[in-house]
């Protein structure tokens, strides 16, 4: 069964900080992909990375990086020194290829980050 | 550019009345349709999806149902709302092409009284 664990509930930094965001995914397909997104405090889901299950590099953004390990089925992302607006919800999900064109997510539950001032 | 719309931004309804969200997207076309619902712990559960226009599949038994009578449009209903169907509701579409990513909506935030 397919399955996405985000067993950080809450995190709470100060700014300038670096944070890394666990994700751990579950699935019996040898093609995936996966997902980041973020939720600010006004409710709309905005789409960071999608990584699919043959490419391994980590990715960086500005600010953001992605390590994706299949050894460990994680997909864990970083931002490095954090700032207030970077304050959200952040969820990693899954996405397996053998859904055909129907592109259904199956979230993890999220982690709330909270970056003081 | 692509956009989506969905309405209203906030409801507060009784139990046992029924319920409409709509959801539309501009600038795409045959798009994949999506409804998740967010309920209180922040995880998202997809609800209904469609591939195109009156296909709809349902990934959880429940009190709602959705239509697709347009292609860009998508809605979400109920004839009799529970307290249950509280939550924060999000339409997404993506590109009809294997695993894209999806994109979503402002939400809706449902309080069922």
């Amino acid at each position: 069964a397919q399955k996405v664990t985000q067993a950080q509930t809450e995190i709470s930094v100060v700014e300038k900080e670096d944070v890394t965001l666990d994700c751990v995914y579950e699935t019996r397909d040898t093609t995936y992909y996966l997902f980041w997104y973020k939720q600010p405090p006004s409710g709309e889901l905005v789409f960071l990375i999608r990584r699919n299950s043959f490419d391994e590099q980590n990715e960086i953004s500005g600010r953001y990086s992605w390590n994706f390990q299949k050894s460990t089925s994680s997909f864990n992302f970083t931002i490095t020194a954090s700032q207030v607006v970077d304050s959200a919800v952040y969820f990693c999900a899954l996405s397996e290829a053998y859904g055909g064109a129907t592109n259904k997510l199956i979230f993890g539950t999220g982690t709330l980050l909270a970056v003081q001032p | 550019s692509q956009t989506i719309h969905q309405w209203p931004a906030t409801l507060v309804q009784p139990v046992g009345s029924p319920l409409s969200l709509e959801c539309t997207v501009e600038g795409t076309s045959n798009p994949n349709l999506y409804w998740y619902r967010q309920a209180a712990g922040r995880g998202l559960q997809l609800l209904f999806y469609s591939v195109g226009i009156g296909q709809i599949s349902s990934e959880v038994p429940q009190n709602l149902s959705a239509s697709r009578p347009q292609d860009r449009q998508f809605i979400l209903s109920s004839k009799k709302l529970l307290l249950s169907d509280s939550g924060f509701y999000l339409c997404a579409w993506s590109i009809r092409a294997m695993n894209t990513e999806a994109f979503f909506g402002q939400g809706t935030r449902l309080t069922v009284v």
